[in-house]
């Protein structure tokens, strides 16, 4: 089955330590997503990317990375400078199975927590 | 700057008492409106899209409508099975395929 697969769904984290959540999909969709969630808040857009080896900063770019290097996969990197990365991460994506309806497709999500 | 603004914030209803959830949007051009829902620790489902005013759609006890301005998910007698987080985004026209998210609304029905 096609879908978003994001790895790990729960990860603590020290303090001043980088980390990496992994985001892959087998959709064979262009357009990739990071957001974030605070409790009782909506999603707030980090990076997207609308191709490979291309990407733009969202709203709140500041203290995270990301790559592109394959269509399939976009990992966020959460870094030292972040400085309240405590948070449900989301990734998502978008591509020719949903030019009809123009939705994104959610990965599960990823909880960080610091320490 | 595209903005997606959701009210109520939070809504308890008695099962079977209908009500409606309201997103407001000021976008530069509008590619589509979304809606989606999403339970605790998950990502969020998709529900439906609206791409111009006067547009409705429908699914079981949902039904989305489409002003140039807001849109309404209106529920109609609905069950505990419906309680969840229900989120608003708008993708504009303008550049780059970008969805703005709205801080969604938390819907609790009580049996």
């Amino acid at each position: 089955d096609g879908g978003i697969t994001q790895s790990p769904k729960y990860l603590f984290r020290k303090e001043g330590q980088n980390v990496t959540l992994s985001c892959e999909q087998n959709l064979n969709h262009d357009a990739m997503y990071w957001y974030r969630q605070d409790p009782g808040q909506g999603l707030r857009l980090i990076y997207y990317s609308q191709i490979v080896n291309d990407f733009q900063k969202g709203d709140i770019a500041e203290g995270y990375s990301v790559s592109r290097e394959k269509k399939e996969s976009f990992p966020l990197t959460v870094t030292s400078a972040q400085k309240n990365p405590t948070a449900f991460y989301l990734c998502a994506s978008f591509g020719e199975t949903s030019v009809n309806t123009g939705e994104l497709f959610f990965g599960e999500g990823s909880r960080l927590t610091v320490l | 700057e595209d903005q997606v603004t959701q009210s109520p914030e939070a809504l308890r209803l008695q099962e079977g008492e209908s009500s409606s959830l309201n997103c407001s949007y000021t976008v530069s051009g509008l590619r589509g409106l979304f809606w989606y829902r999403q339970d605790p620790g998950k990502g969020p489902e998709f529900l439906f899209t609206l791409y111009s005013a006067g547009e409705e759609k429908e699914k079981e006890r949902l039904k989305a409508t489409l002003t140039k301005k807001e849109s309404f998910l209106h529920i109609t007698a609905p069950k505990p099975e419906d309680s969840a987080t229900y989120l608003c985004a708008v993708c504009g026209t303008s550049g780059t395929y970008k969805y703005i998210f709205g801080t969604g609304t938390r819907l609790k029905v009580l049996a």
